[in-house]
């Protein structure tokens, strides 16, 4: 498709588990960010991908958090032992080098 | 610390009353203000980028400004399909970070 896409759109878990969030960037765009959203707030800054390599994963929270991009091009977004206040819309976006992003419609993770 | 912060958090308005929404930012060599539209739901719709002070960007019903502390978004005779949440957001110069405020939401009644 033409837009960023984002698998799965709902995730229900319960405490504990292991999740995957995946992200499948508009072609061509190098930059991938990663930001997590809860109600009412605005995203937060988790991690920044500039082709294979994390440029910037100052805001993922905690050692639970990990993210690659192996190819340079569909990225990946783990959690470990997951906790309620993981619970929140994880939303993905990609960009040209410096340009303006372009997000997913975001993965809505519940953690039971 | 790099920070952008947006007021009023909601705001109000009746169809074809005028307004503004804030955006103020504390980010060392802004290297791009960018305003995005958010409806339930959905993920941030890009809107405009503004590079330097003084520059202004429009589209339709909105105009978005920029000084060397704030940027507006200026909301001219707006109708209830313009009610969503209006997002702020700045790259500094050293990074290619991103950092989003909070958000105004934006509600018009007919």
């Amino acid at each position: 498709g033409a837009g960023v896409s984002q698998t799965p759109s709902n995730k229900v878990t319960e405490k504990g588990k292991y999740v995957e969030l995946r992200c499948d960037p508009i072609s061509g765009h190098t930059a991938l960010y990663w930001y997590r959203q809860s109600l009412g707030q605005g995203p937060e800054f988790l991690i920044y991908f500039q082709g294979t390599g994390a440029a910037d994963d100052s805001g993922l929270p905690n050692d639970r958090f990990f993210a690659v991009r192996p190819e340079g091009s569909v990225s990946t977004l783990k959690i470990q032992r997951t906790e309620r206040g993981d619970s929140a819309v994880y939303l993905c976006a990609s960009s040209f080098e410096t340009g303006e992003l372009f997000f997913g419609e975001g993965s809505r993770l519940t953690v039971l | 610390e790099d920070q952008v912060t947006q007021s009023p958090e909601a705001l109000r308005l009746q169809e074809g009353e005028s307004s503004s929404l804030n955006c103020s930012y504390t980010v060392s060599g802004l290297r791009g203000l960018f305003w995005y539209r958010q409806d339930p739901g959905k993920g941030p719709e890009f809107l405009f980028t503004l590079y330097s002070a003084g520059e202004e960007k429009e589209k339709e019903r909105l105009k978005a400004t920029l000084t060397k502390k704030e940027s507006f978004l200026h909301i001219t005779a707006p109708k209830p399909e313009d009610s969503a949440t209006y997002l702020c957001a700045a790259r500094e110069s050293s990074a290619s970070k991103i950092i989003f405020g909070s958000g105004t939401r934006l509600s018009i009644r007919p």
